[in-house]
């Protein structure tokens, strides 16, 4: 199964940009890559989701190379809002979740 | 609208009584999943249903079951609870189509065992 490495915790400012990685060097050929947030006491919630190349939705984008071995999802201009749990999958069927990234936006 | 819910939001139960949550989607998804989460850490996965195939995670413990008996509802039964098995419980549903899916969660519920 594919298996997801993240860092373990981000500090930002307001109004930064925050790019977070995350490493799946085991993905497989159909497989993509999907982020989720989520905040405490709640049910992660997805972000965005892509394949190769790059994915911009109205709340972030994801930034997939070549080789497809790492992700980066970035998200522009980070209010206090948006401190939470981030979460990168990959997978079909089967998802299993790796150690999430603790975002942490502070004033 | 709340397309996956989990009922009860909170359970409370002593320990070894058993106790059953419930999920519920209106997605009409294929699979449905059950998720233990605890405290600062991520959601591990339990086990799955593709339609009426279980899909049981090697390291479940035996005493957690699930059923769906239908395409929309799915039950996580635990059948002694242990100060352990105190956690979220999350719910969630994928279309089945395979790659390029996404996971839709419901709230959870959160299991206090006394």
């Amino acid at each position: 199964l594919a298996k997801t490495t993240q860092p373990i915790s981000m500090d930002s400012y307001e109004g930064q940009e925050v790019n977070i990685t995350c490493s799946h060097n085991n993905i497989a050929t159909n497989d993509y890559i999907t982020w989720y947030q989520q905040f405490p006491s709640q049910g992660p919630r997805f972000i965005i989701q892509g394949y190769k190349t790059k994915v911009t939705n109205e709340v972030a984008s994801l930034f997939i190379p070549a080789d497809r071995k790492s992700s980066t999802l970035s998200l522009p201009r980070v209010s206090l809002s948006d401190t939470a749990v981030y979460y990168c999958l990959s997978g079909t069927y089967k998802y299993i979740f790796g150690t999430g990234t603790r975002l942490k936006v502070l004033a | 609208d709340a397309m996956v819910i989990q009922n009860p939001r909170y359970q409370v139960t002593q320990f070894g009584k058993p106790v059953t949550l419930s999920c519920s989607q209106t997605l009409n998804h294929n699979v449905m999943y059950w998720y233990q989460q605890k405290s600062s850490q991520a959601p591990k996965l339990l086990f799955h249903y593709y339609d009426k195939d279980f899909n049981n995670e090697a390291d479940t413990p035996d005493n957690f079951q699930s059923r769906r008996p239908n395409t929309s509802f799915c039950f996580l039964d635990i059948r002694s609870p242990g100060l352990g098995d105190a956690a979220m419980y999350l719910c969630a549903t994928s279309s089945g189509q395979g790659s390029g899916e996404k996971l839709f969660f419901g709230s959870g519920t959160q299991l206090s065992v006394l």
